[in-house]
């Protein structure tokens, strides 16, 4: 059965710096979301991604990150200076065209920040 | 903007019996979709039953099925049968149907706790 992937599973970075998150979505599918869970708390919607280009983006999605679709395959997350608050499991989601409305989801990163 | 309310933040059954995790929401749209995710420690999020508004008849899949009262925004799920499998995080989250010519994200609420005790 096709599944959502994210590389890598658990990445530890220092305060400041920057972070690439990696995910495959499922082949045939067309939208691409990432959240971000901090421990302990709920999932919370970042961003959403359709035809190359941000479609919605929460307040939570300000300038230190951006998303990006650099080949057929692979959809990222930058996080630029990142901060201790940054630490959190970033989960990346995909879904097909419209009919079917179920958001799969990736097992996530662990992201920690130091 | 939609929000999502999980009152119960643990909840505790005994295996093989029938437990109900409570959701309601907040929304002016008429159309939209309500899901539950499971979350075992693992932490990777399981779609459990989805919900579409405009649909009268309660989805069911197999031990799982959901009360959906439109009117008082309360979208509960009964687990039946409780299985120590079942024990993870559960977390009920809103999509608008309304998507505005992009893709709207998940409205996630705070997750319930279920613990089944064997």
């Amino acid at each position: 059965e096709p599944e959502v992937t994210q590389t890598p599973s658990h990445q530890v970075t220092q305060m400041g710096q920057e972070v690439i998150l990696r995910c495959v979505p499922i082949s045939n599918h067309l939208y691409f979301y990432w959240y971000r869970q901090i421990l302990g708390q709920k999932v919370e919607f970042l961003v959403s991604f359709y035809n190359n280009e941000i479609s919605e983006k929460s307040e939570i999605f300000d300038d230190q990150f951006s998303v990006e679709r650099p080949d057929g395959s692979n959809f990222t997350l930058k996080i630029r200076s990142t901060k201790l608050e940054d630490s959190a499991m970033y989960f990346c989601a995909s879904r097909y065209e419209t009919g079917d409305n179920e958001q799969f989801f990736g097992p996530g990163t662990r992201l920690t920040v130091l | 903007a939609q929000t999502v309310t999980q009152s119960q933040p643990e909840m505790s059954v005994q295996e093989a019996e029938t437990v109900t995790l409570s959701c309601t929401y907040d929304t002016s749209e008429s159309d939209y979709y309500l899901f539950w995710y499971k979350q075992p420690p693992s932490r990777q999020m399981i779609l459990v039953i989805r919900q579409e508004a405009y649909k009268q008849q309660n989805a069911t899949e197999n031990r799982f099925s959901v009360n959906f009262q439109k009117a008082a925004k309360s979208f509960s799920l009964k687990i039946s049968d409780s299985q120590l499998g079942d024990a993870a995080m559960y977390f009920c989250a809103y999509r608008s149907a309304y998507s505005g010519g992009g893709a709207d994200g998940l409205t996630f609420g705070k997750g319930t706790h279920l613990i089944i005790q064997p």
